[in-house]
């Protein structure tokens, strides 16, 4: 079955460092890959998302690029702020029979610091 | 435009008890889903719904059980609830379930005492 695996928190990080967090996944087919961000006591959020190969998906200066070679959508932001502590999830989006399903992986705490 | 409304926002119920929880989709939206998010995991796929039918379901036991109503909206139910049951349950809403994007909601907060 689908599977995402990304990497475990959480991660701490001085205001401006520069933030990837891993990810990589296992599905049949072509999924949709997708970052979402979830703040305390929050749903989610929709970060950024790619629909094939080799797209970079981007917003609020965090970027990813989805890699069907390696199986990865590793998330980047250049320079961290302290508003962008939360908690990020990636996720993929299959298709099976009528429907479509996300599949989360166990998200990774960020905590930027001042 | 609003956005995926749920309600309540938080509930507390004892164990062997029944819950309802409550879903609105963004207008226009005729699929919504449901995830169950135990703290420090990510959400898992319960159901899917699309124009009042079941179209998918996870690997959940029969006591979860939903329904999706002619105005698009959706009630999860759990019956006999055990302490594993407490978690944030999410409802997610898209225009037709396959191929459009999933908006989510803020959550229900349930927990099970």
């Amino acid at each position: 079955g689908d599977s995402v695996t990304q990497m475990e928190g959480p991660v701490t990080l001085s205001e401006e460092a520069c933030l990837t967090i891993n990810c990589t996944y296992t599905a049949t087919g072509y999924p949709s890959l997708f970052w979402y961000v979830q703040y305390p006591g929050e749903g989610l959020q929709l970060l950024l998302k790619a629909t094939k190969a080799d797209d970079k998906g981007s917003n609020k200066g965090f970027e990813a690029t989805y890699r069907k070679e390696t199986t990865s959508f590793h998330l980047e932001k250049g320079s961290v702020q302290v508003s962008d502590s939360a908690v990020y999830f990636c996720a993929l989006r299959s298709r099976s029979g009528g429907y479509q399903k996300v599949t989360f992986g166990t998200g990774t705490k960020l905590q930027v610091i001042p | 435009d609003a956005g995926v409304t749920q309600s309540p926002t938080h509930l507390i119920k004892t164990r062997g008890q029944h819950v309802t929880l409550r879903c609105s989709p963004i207008s226009g939206h005729k699929s919504v889903s449901w995830y169950q998010q135990v703290l420090g995991q990510g959400p898992q796929f319960i159901f899917q719904y699309y124009e009042k039918e079941e179209r998918g379901r996870g690997n959940f036991p029969d006591r979860f059980s939903a329904r999706q109503f002619p105005n698009y909206s959706s009630e999860l139910n759990v019956n006999a609830l055990l302490l594993g049951d407490s978690a944030l349950y999410l409802c997610a809403s898209s225009a037709d379930g396959r191929y459009n994007e999933q908006f989510f909601g803020p959550g229900t907060r349930l927990t099970v005492l």
